[in-house]
């Protein structure tokens, strides 16, 4: 138990594109949803902290106009970079946790590797 | 606060040796502790949790971690290497910091020589 998809796993588009990255735990609920960035060879760096019927939790630095999440469900969490350009061009990876506190680990998706051209 | 040290950013073993891969931690409160690993291209998959349990923590494909709170440290051993364990790995610690976020640290590539 406890997968969490992500979609979609490759995207390829044009400067000044807004696009929607989708992140579903599939068989279980999740008050809270975590979006990160991944830059080549280097750890995850967290974004923001998505909360089901409220809003997110941006990190310092992290534009929240730029990087829009909505967290509508228990089990779906939206990340939507807009008016995306190249600087943007990175690893997306959501991870979502089963209620019940910091022993609860997160369970990731597998990413989505956003390109800009 | 919270924050994770992993010694390493690189370890190469040979197949069949023995793989340590090193965690330190600090943490204000008791800590939980968790070791994922990561192919290329894809997300994270959790190998282990530290939960205040038991302080050795066996996890899938073989691989267990020893919680020292005197050490502060939280390292991922296995036994013997597989070509297949070639991958980065990252430790990572949570506690009762606001949104129960998760610390890692910088990650560590294992490669594994046939």
């Amino acid at each position: 138990g406890a997968v969490v998809s992500q979609h979609p796993s490759w995207v390829i588009c044009k400067s000044g594109t807004s696009v929607k990255i989708e992140c579903r735990s599939l068989d279980f609920q999740a008050t809270t949803m975590f979006w990160y960035r991944q830059f080549p060879k280097q750890s995850l760096m967290l974004m923001a902290t998505s909360n089901e019927g409220s809003k997110a939790t941006y990190e310092q630095g992290v534009e929240k106009d730029k990087f829009l999440i909505n967290h509508a469900s228990l089990t779906l969490s939206t990340l939507t970079v807009t008016s995306a350009h190249p600087e943007d061009s990175s690893f997306y990876i959501c991870s979502a946790r089963k209620t019940g506190g910091p022993n609860q680990p997160q369970h990731f998706g597998d990413g989505t590797r956003l390109s800009i051209l | 606060a919270q924050s994770v040290t992993q010694l390493g950013s690189h370890v190469s073993v040979s197949e069949g040796a023995l793989v340590l891969l090193r965690c330190n931690y600090s943490s204000s409160v008791p800590p939980y502790l968790f070791w994922y690993v990561q192919y290329p291209n894809q997300g994270l998959q959790l190998l282990l949790k530290y939960t205040s349990a038991a302080t050795l923590v066996k996890g899938i494909n073989g691989f267990e971690a020893e919680f020292k709170k005197s050490e502060t440290s939280f390292h991922l051993t296995k036994p013997s290497a597989h070509m297949s364990d070639a991958a980065e790995y990252f430790c990572a610690v949570s506690g009762a910091n606001a949104g129960n976020m998760l610390t890692f640290g910088g990650g560590t590539r294992l490669m594994v020589k046939p």
